[in-house]
């Protein structure tokens, strides 16, 4: 059964430095999403993208954060100067039809930590 | 603003136990709502989707209904196991998912 992968599993970064995480979402799938869950709180919605654009972002998603399809698999979220508050688990989710309102398929997650 | 909420926080119950986990939300206007599995420390497995037209989605020992006049979703599990330990979170789905923060259920042999 296809599956989003991401990767890498955790990470560790020290604070100011940039990091790089990989989804790749269901071949056959058109949204494509970033959500993060900090350490015992809800699972937070970031970023939503179709046809190569950003469609809807949340106020966490600011100038720090950016989407990338960069080839016709690959989905990335980069954070260019890590706070210690991005610290938490990252998922990529996809799903296909008609504005993306059917099942999201999440991926296992990227554990990030910020020292 | 859409939130979502869920009751209880915690859950213990004997393993054979049915049981109802509630969740409830502030906006009807909704597309669908997804209930999830979160296991500790990883990711998560999409349990059920009702669809804002429908009332009723059952998978296995797995039933969720909604009502979205109201504003509420219910989690029914038959037969309770140790294995369906783990946290349950419903969200909405308005394109993006809205969360809730979770049940975490434990299922005692």
């Amino acid at each position: 059964e296809p599956e989003v992968t991401q990767t890498p599993s955790h990470q560790v970064t020290q604070m100011g430095q940039e990091v790089i995480l990989r989804c790749v979402p269901i071949s056959n799938h058109l949204y494509f999403y970033w959500y993060r869950q900090i350490l015992g709180q809800k699972v937070e919605f970031l970023v939503s993208f179709y046809n190569n654009e950003i469609s809807e972002k949340s106020e966490i998603f600011d100038d720090q954060f950016s989407v990338e399809r960069p080839d016709g698999s690959n989905f990335t979220l980069k954070i260019r100067s890590t706070k210690l508050e991005d610290s938490a688990m990252y998922f990529c989710a996809s799903n296909t039809g008609t504005g993306g309102r059917e099942t999201q398929y999440f991926g296992p997650g990227t554990r990030l930590l910020v020292l | 603003k859409q939130e979502v909420t869920q009751i209880p926080a915690a859950l213990s119950v004997p393993e054979g136990e049915n049981l109802v986990l509630n969740c409830s939300f502030t906006d009807s206007a909704i597309y669908n709502l997804q209930w999830f599995r979160q296991d500790p420390g990883k990711g998560l497995t999409s349990l059920l989707l009702i669809q804002s037209s429908q009332r009723e989605q059952t998978s296995g020992r797995l039933n969720a209904s909604l009502d979205k006049s109201s504003g509420r979703s219910t989690l029914y599990i038959a037969a309770s196991q140790p294995g369906d330990s783990a946290t349950y979170l419903c969200a909405v789905i308005g394109g993006k998912l809205i969360f809730g923060q979770g049940t975490e259920l434990s299922v005692k042999p």
